[in-house]
């Protein structure tokens, strides 16, 4: 199987402290998207790394990727309740069908 | 724009039946994929339409099959109901020019399969 697979499964924080989940992967892959899901609903894009990209940024996401080891990790700063969701990588190779990884359960404490 | 649209939002079968979900795509997205997503399983993908043309197709049995219509909307359908098959499912609409696309995703049909 080609999904990947996130640590931690779950993440409680504070408010206001930062939060890292990882991402692993067995394929090689053509971009990397994040995505965020709020309660069994529909997936909001978050952002997308190519595999020439190392680091990406957008607004308080952070987003590294290292395909030597084909690993990802998301890094959302100055964390705030509206955060809470599951997080999920998402592997692209060509096809333009997407795999998913298990996801991060993200609760933010306010 | 719009967003992508999904009906209905949620439907309850029976075993053995037969269901049908819709979903439109933004406008001017020419392709359409669909995904099940179960606490289980995860996320998997079922199959990407393009141009009203399957051109790729996940690891499920043939009682889930789809197509697109010419104006890029979307049904899947699935036959002959398990339990199982139970789940949320999700489509996303891309404009499809290349493979670094973002996918829009609707909100999704919940199907619970009684």
């Amino acid at each position: 199987s080609q999904q990947g697979e996130e640590d931690p499964q779950a993440l409680s924080i504070q408010e206001g402290e930062n939060a890292t989940m990882n991402c692993s992967y067995k394929t090689s892959i053509n971009n990397l998207q994040w995505y965020r899901q709020n309660s069994g609903r529909g997936l909001v894009h978050l952002i997308l790394i190519r595999s020439n990209e190392r680091e990406k940024h957008s607004g308080r996401l952070r987003v590294t990727l290292d395909t030597s080891k084909k690993s990802s990790s998301l890094l959302i700063t100055a964390s705030r309740a509206a955060d809470t969701a599951s997080y999920f990588c998402a592997t692209e190779t060509g096809a333009n069908n997407l795999f998913f990884g298990t996801g991060t359960r993200l609760t933010v404490i306010p | 724009k719009a967003g992508v649209t999904q009906t209905p939002r949620y439907l309850i079968k029976t075993r053995g039946q037969q269901v049908t979900l819709s979903c439109s795509p933004i406008s001017g997205h020419r392709s359409v994929s669909w995904y099940q997503q179960t606490p289980g399983q995860g996320l998997q993908f079922l199959f990407e339409y393009f141009s009203e043309t399957q051109r790729n197709k996940g690891n499920f049995p043939g009682r889930f099959s789809g197509r697109q219509f010419s104006n890029s909307r979307s049904e899947m359908n699935v036959s002959t109901l398990e339990l199982g098959d139970s789940a949320l499912y999700l489509c996303a609409s891309s404009l499809r020019t290349s493979s670094r696309e973002t996918q829009y995703f609707g909100p999704g049909t919940r199907l619970l399969v009684l």
